[in-house]
């Protein structure tokens, strides 16, 4: 059984840092893993898919990695905003049915 | 992307009775979708696969009796909370996609039993 762990659970940095959120995955048979934002009370906004076939994936101020081998994928957020502060959650799907395993969440806050 | 719609966003409701809560593919065909659950500062637990023209398939502890899963059509399946209790408050949010594939998430409903 797949399990997603995130590291850390919370984290609060200054405005303008860069900073790394974790997900780990006990399963390395994956075919994608997705990131996503969650601010309170909302549903899910996706920010990044990466295939297994891929290494990283860039969005705007935003990169994501992916080692298959290791089980672990980071997202990487530059020149953090206030307007970054969420609650970060990955997801890796089944293997056999897509529906996913999500992790525990890093929950942000950039300070002004 | 594709866009996967919920109604309603938010539901209150008296202890025993029952909410429907439905989940929409808007642009895409979509013969398999998911339920998740989330409680408050917790993260999303699956409940149960939909499948079109068929039964769905619930995770373990899910008591499919209470949690009634209907999946009519490509592009629409219904959760119906039944005889919903203060317990069952929750955050409902569905998705839909391509098997292997990047999964859409509905904009969930906010369930508050009274």
């Amino acid at each position: 059984k797949q399990e997603v762990t995130q590291i850390p659970a919370a984290l609060s940095v200054p405005e303008g840092e860069n900073l790394v959120l974790n997900c780990s995955f006990t399963d390395s048979a994956i075919y994608n893993l997705q990131w996503f934002r969650q601010d309170p009370g909302k549903g899910l906004t996706s920010l990044l898919l990466i295939q297994s076939s891929q290494r990283e994936q860039t969005s705007g101020r935003l990169n994501a990695s992916l080692d298959k081998s290791s089980g672990r994928s980071t997202l990487y957020i530059a020149a953090s905003q206030p307007g970054d502060s969420a609650t970060y959650l990955c997801a890796v799907p089944d293997t056999n049915a897509g529906k996913s395993t999500f992790g525990d969440g890093t929950t942000l806050t950039v300070k002004p | 992307g594709a866009v996967v719609s919920q109604h309603p966003s938010w539901v209150i409701c008296k202890s025993g009775t029952s909410v429907k809560i439905e989940c929409r593919s808007l642009d895409f065909q979509a013969t398999t979708m998911f339920w998740y659950r989330q409680f408050p500062k917790q993260s999303l637990m699956l409940m149960a696969t939909s499948n079109e023209g068929s039964k769905a398939t619930y995770e373990q502890g899910v008591e499919k009796d209470k949690f009634l899963i209907n999946h009519a059509s490509l592009t629409l399946s219904t959760l119906t909370v039944t005889s919903a209790h203060p317990e069952d408050s929750s955050f409902y949010i569905c998705s839909a996609g391509v098997p292997y594939g990047e999964q859409f998430f509905g904009p969930g409903t906010r369930l508050t039993v009274l």
